[in-house]
């Protein structure tokens, strides 16, 4: 079956600019995570969703960042007023439920010029 | 708190050479799950083995085998013959469901 999409695939804004990055999990899965690697590192744990219960913000570096999600389905991870430390590409995973798995999309590769 | 640490940043061995990436993770939780995935050039993570924290059976599959000791808390990769494809970026990482992911072994097989 299909496997976890984002888009865009790249994002170039200019410093200041908010940007919208957009998850599509895998059908069925209740749980969805946000990540951000940056350049040459691991990966950073942003946000949490799992069904309806609160999501797990604990990650998020800055109010600048937030995101969402339908349901169980899709999200979007919000970035406002962006910075140039923002640059990143963004990943995001998907599960079955919060005890399995998590499978990754290609990533979405934000550069802020 | 939770740690992941890979403390091997960079490998390069020669192609049909075996290899062991090293994994240390910390924590004080009792039930826990540890991961490897794998990143190639393609920059996609590619889910490899998924184990709990009370499981410590080696695991093998094909050229790949992992070797988890809770008392020493490694969860060790090793590729064995390794070949050119296998050249990526590893991860480990471990957690409940908020997984910790470690900074990454850069693999690098030369023909």
């Amino acid at each position: 079956g299909a496997g976890v999409s984002q888009s865009p695939s790249n994002k170039v804004t200019e410093k200041g600019k908010d940007v919208e990055l957009r998850c599509d999990p895998i059908s069925g899965h209740t749980a969805l995570y946000w990540y951000r690697q940056r350049l040459g590192q691991g990966l950073e744990f942003l946000i949490y969703f799992q069904g309806n219960s609160a999501p797990d913000k604990s990650g998020l570096p800055s109010d600048r960042f937030s995101a969402e999600r339908t349901g169980e389905s899709v999200s979007t991870l919000t970035i406002q007023r962006t910075q140039q430390e923002d640059s990143a590409v963004y990943l995001c995973a998907s599960s079955l439920s919060s005890a399995d798995t998590q499978y990754f999309g290609p990533g979405t590769r934000l550069t802020v010029l | 708190a939770q740690k992941v640490t890979q403390a091997q940043t960079e490998i390069s061995v020669v192609e049909k050479e075996d290899v062991t990436l090293d994994c240390v993770y910390e924590t004080r939780d009792t039930t826990y799950y540890l991961f490897w995935y794998k990143q190639p050039p393609s920059g996609e993570l590619v889910f490899l083995i998924r184990r709990n924290s009370f499981d410590e059976q080696n695991e093998i599959s094909g050229r790949y085998s992992w070797n988890f000791q809770k008392s020493t808390s490694s969860f060790n990769f090793t590729i064995t013959a390794s070949q050119v494809v296998d050249s990526a970026v590893y991860f480990c990482a471990g957690g409940a469901y908020k997984y910790i992911f470690g900074t990454g072994t850069r693999l690098k097989v030369l023909a």
